[in-house]
């Protein structure tokens, strides 16, 4: 069965940073690009990173470029999320998954004095 | 980044048939396909049809995909009450090395 579960969401005030983690397990996960995709509760889905296989590539939406960095071990089948300079509207869930297969349960992010 | 065009809406009866379209460019949905997503209130994404319109195991017949130029469909057949949901498209845009979504189309069944 395949699983992805987020952890390391939580209250963050503005201006700090957050590192989100994504376990895998039930699929080769050193063969996916992997991503991570945010969604304001109501809203719609927005894509905020991704990564390749073996981590030699990323991109970014422009809204966290410089401020989000993605990265990948596969030997430990975990995707991470490193946020700083996190401001109001970074509050979210994010996912974690490879998008056109599967996608984890989600990980609220809240940025609020 | 652009994303995906999605009407808001749809409405339909019980057992009737509904079409949803997602509309992008020779970038994204005319270059790479999309995929369908379903989301209920709470609930994280699930995959109904991939971007080689493809249905993952355990989805339902009665989902289908298509892709003709730009425009992807998504055609679900025999409506029943718990097809209520956020539908979304998505597609990898080779001009902006990024995922685009659609903005997602409510699905009521009446």
């Amino acid at each position: 069965e395949v699983q992805l579960v987020e952890s390391g969401g939580g209250l963050v005030q503005p201006g700090g940073s957050l590192r989100l983690s994504c376990a895998a397990s039930g699929f080769t996960f050193s063969n996916y690009w992997m991503h991570w995709v945010r969604q304001v509760p109501g809203k719609g889905l927005v894509w905020v990173a991704r990564i390749d296989n073996d981590g030699s590539g990323t991109s970014y939406a422009d809204s966290v470029k410089g401020r989000f960095t993605i990265s990948r071990d596969n030997a430990k089948n975990t995707l991470y999320l490193q946020m700083n300079s996190l401001r109001a509207e970074d509050t979210a869930v994010y996912y974690c998954g490879t998008v056109y297969e599967y996608w984890g349960q989600g990980t609220l992010v809240t940025v609020s004095s | 980044q652009a994303g995906l065009t999605q009407p808001p809406s749809v409405s339909k009866g019980l057992r009737q048939t509904a079409t949803l379209t997602c509309t992008g460019n020779s970038n994204n949905v005319g270059n790479q396909g999309a995929a369908w997503l379903q989301q209920h209130q709470g609930h994280p994404p699930k995959l109904l049809s991939n971007r080689n319109n493809n249905r993952p195991s355990g989805i339902s017949e009665r989902f289908s995909a298509s892709r003709s130029g730009s425009t992807a469909s998504l055609t679900i057949t025999g409506l029943q009450p718990e097809d209520e949901a956020d539908y979304y498209c998505s597609a990898w845009d080779s001009s902006l090395n990024a995922v685009v979504f659609g903005g997602g189309t409510k699905l009521t069944v009446l």
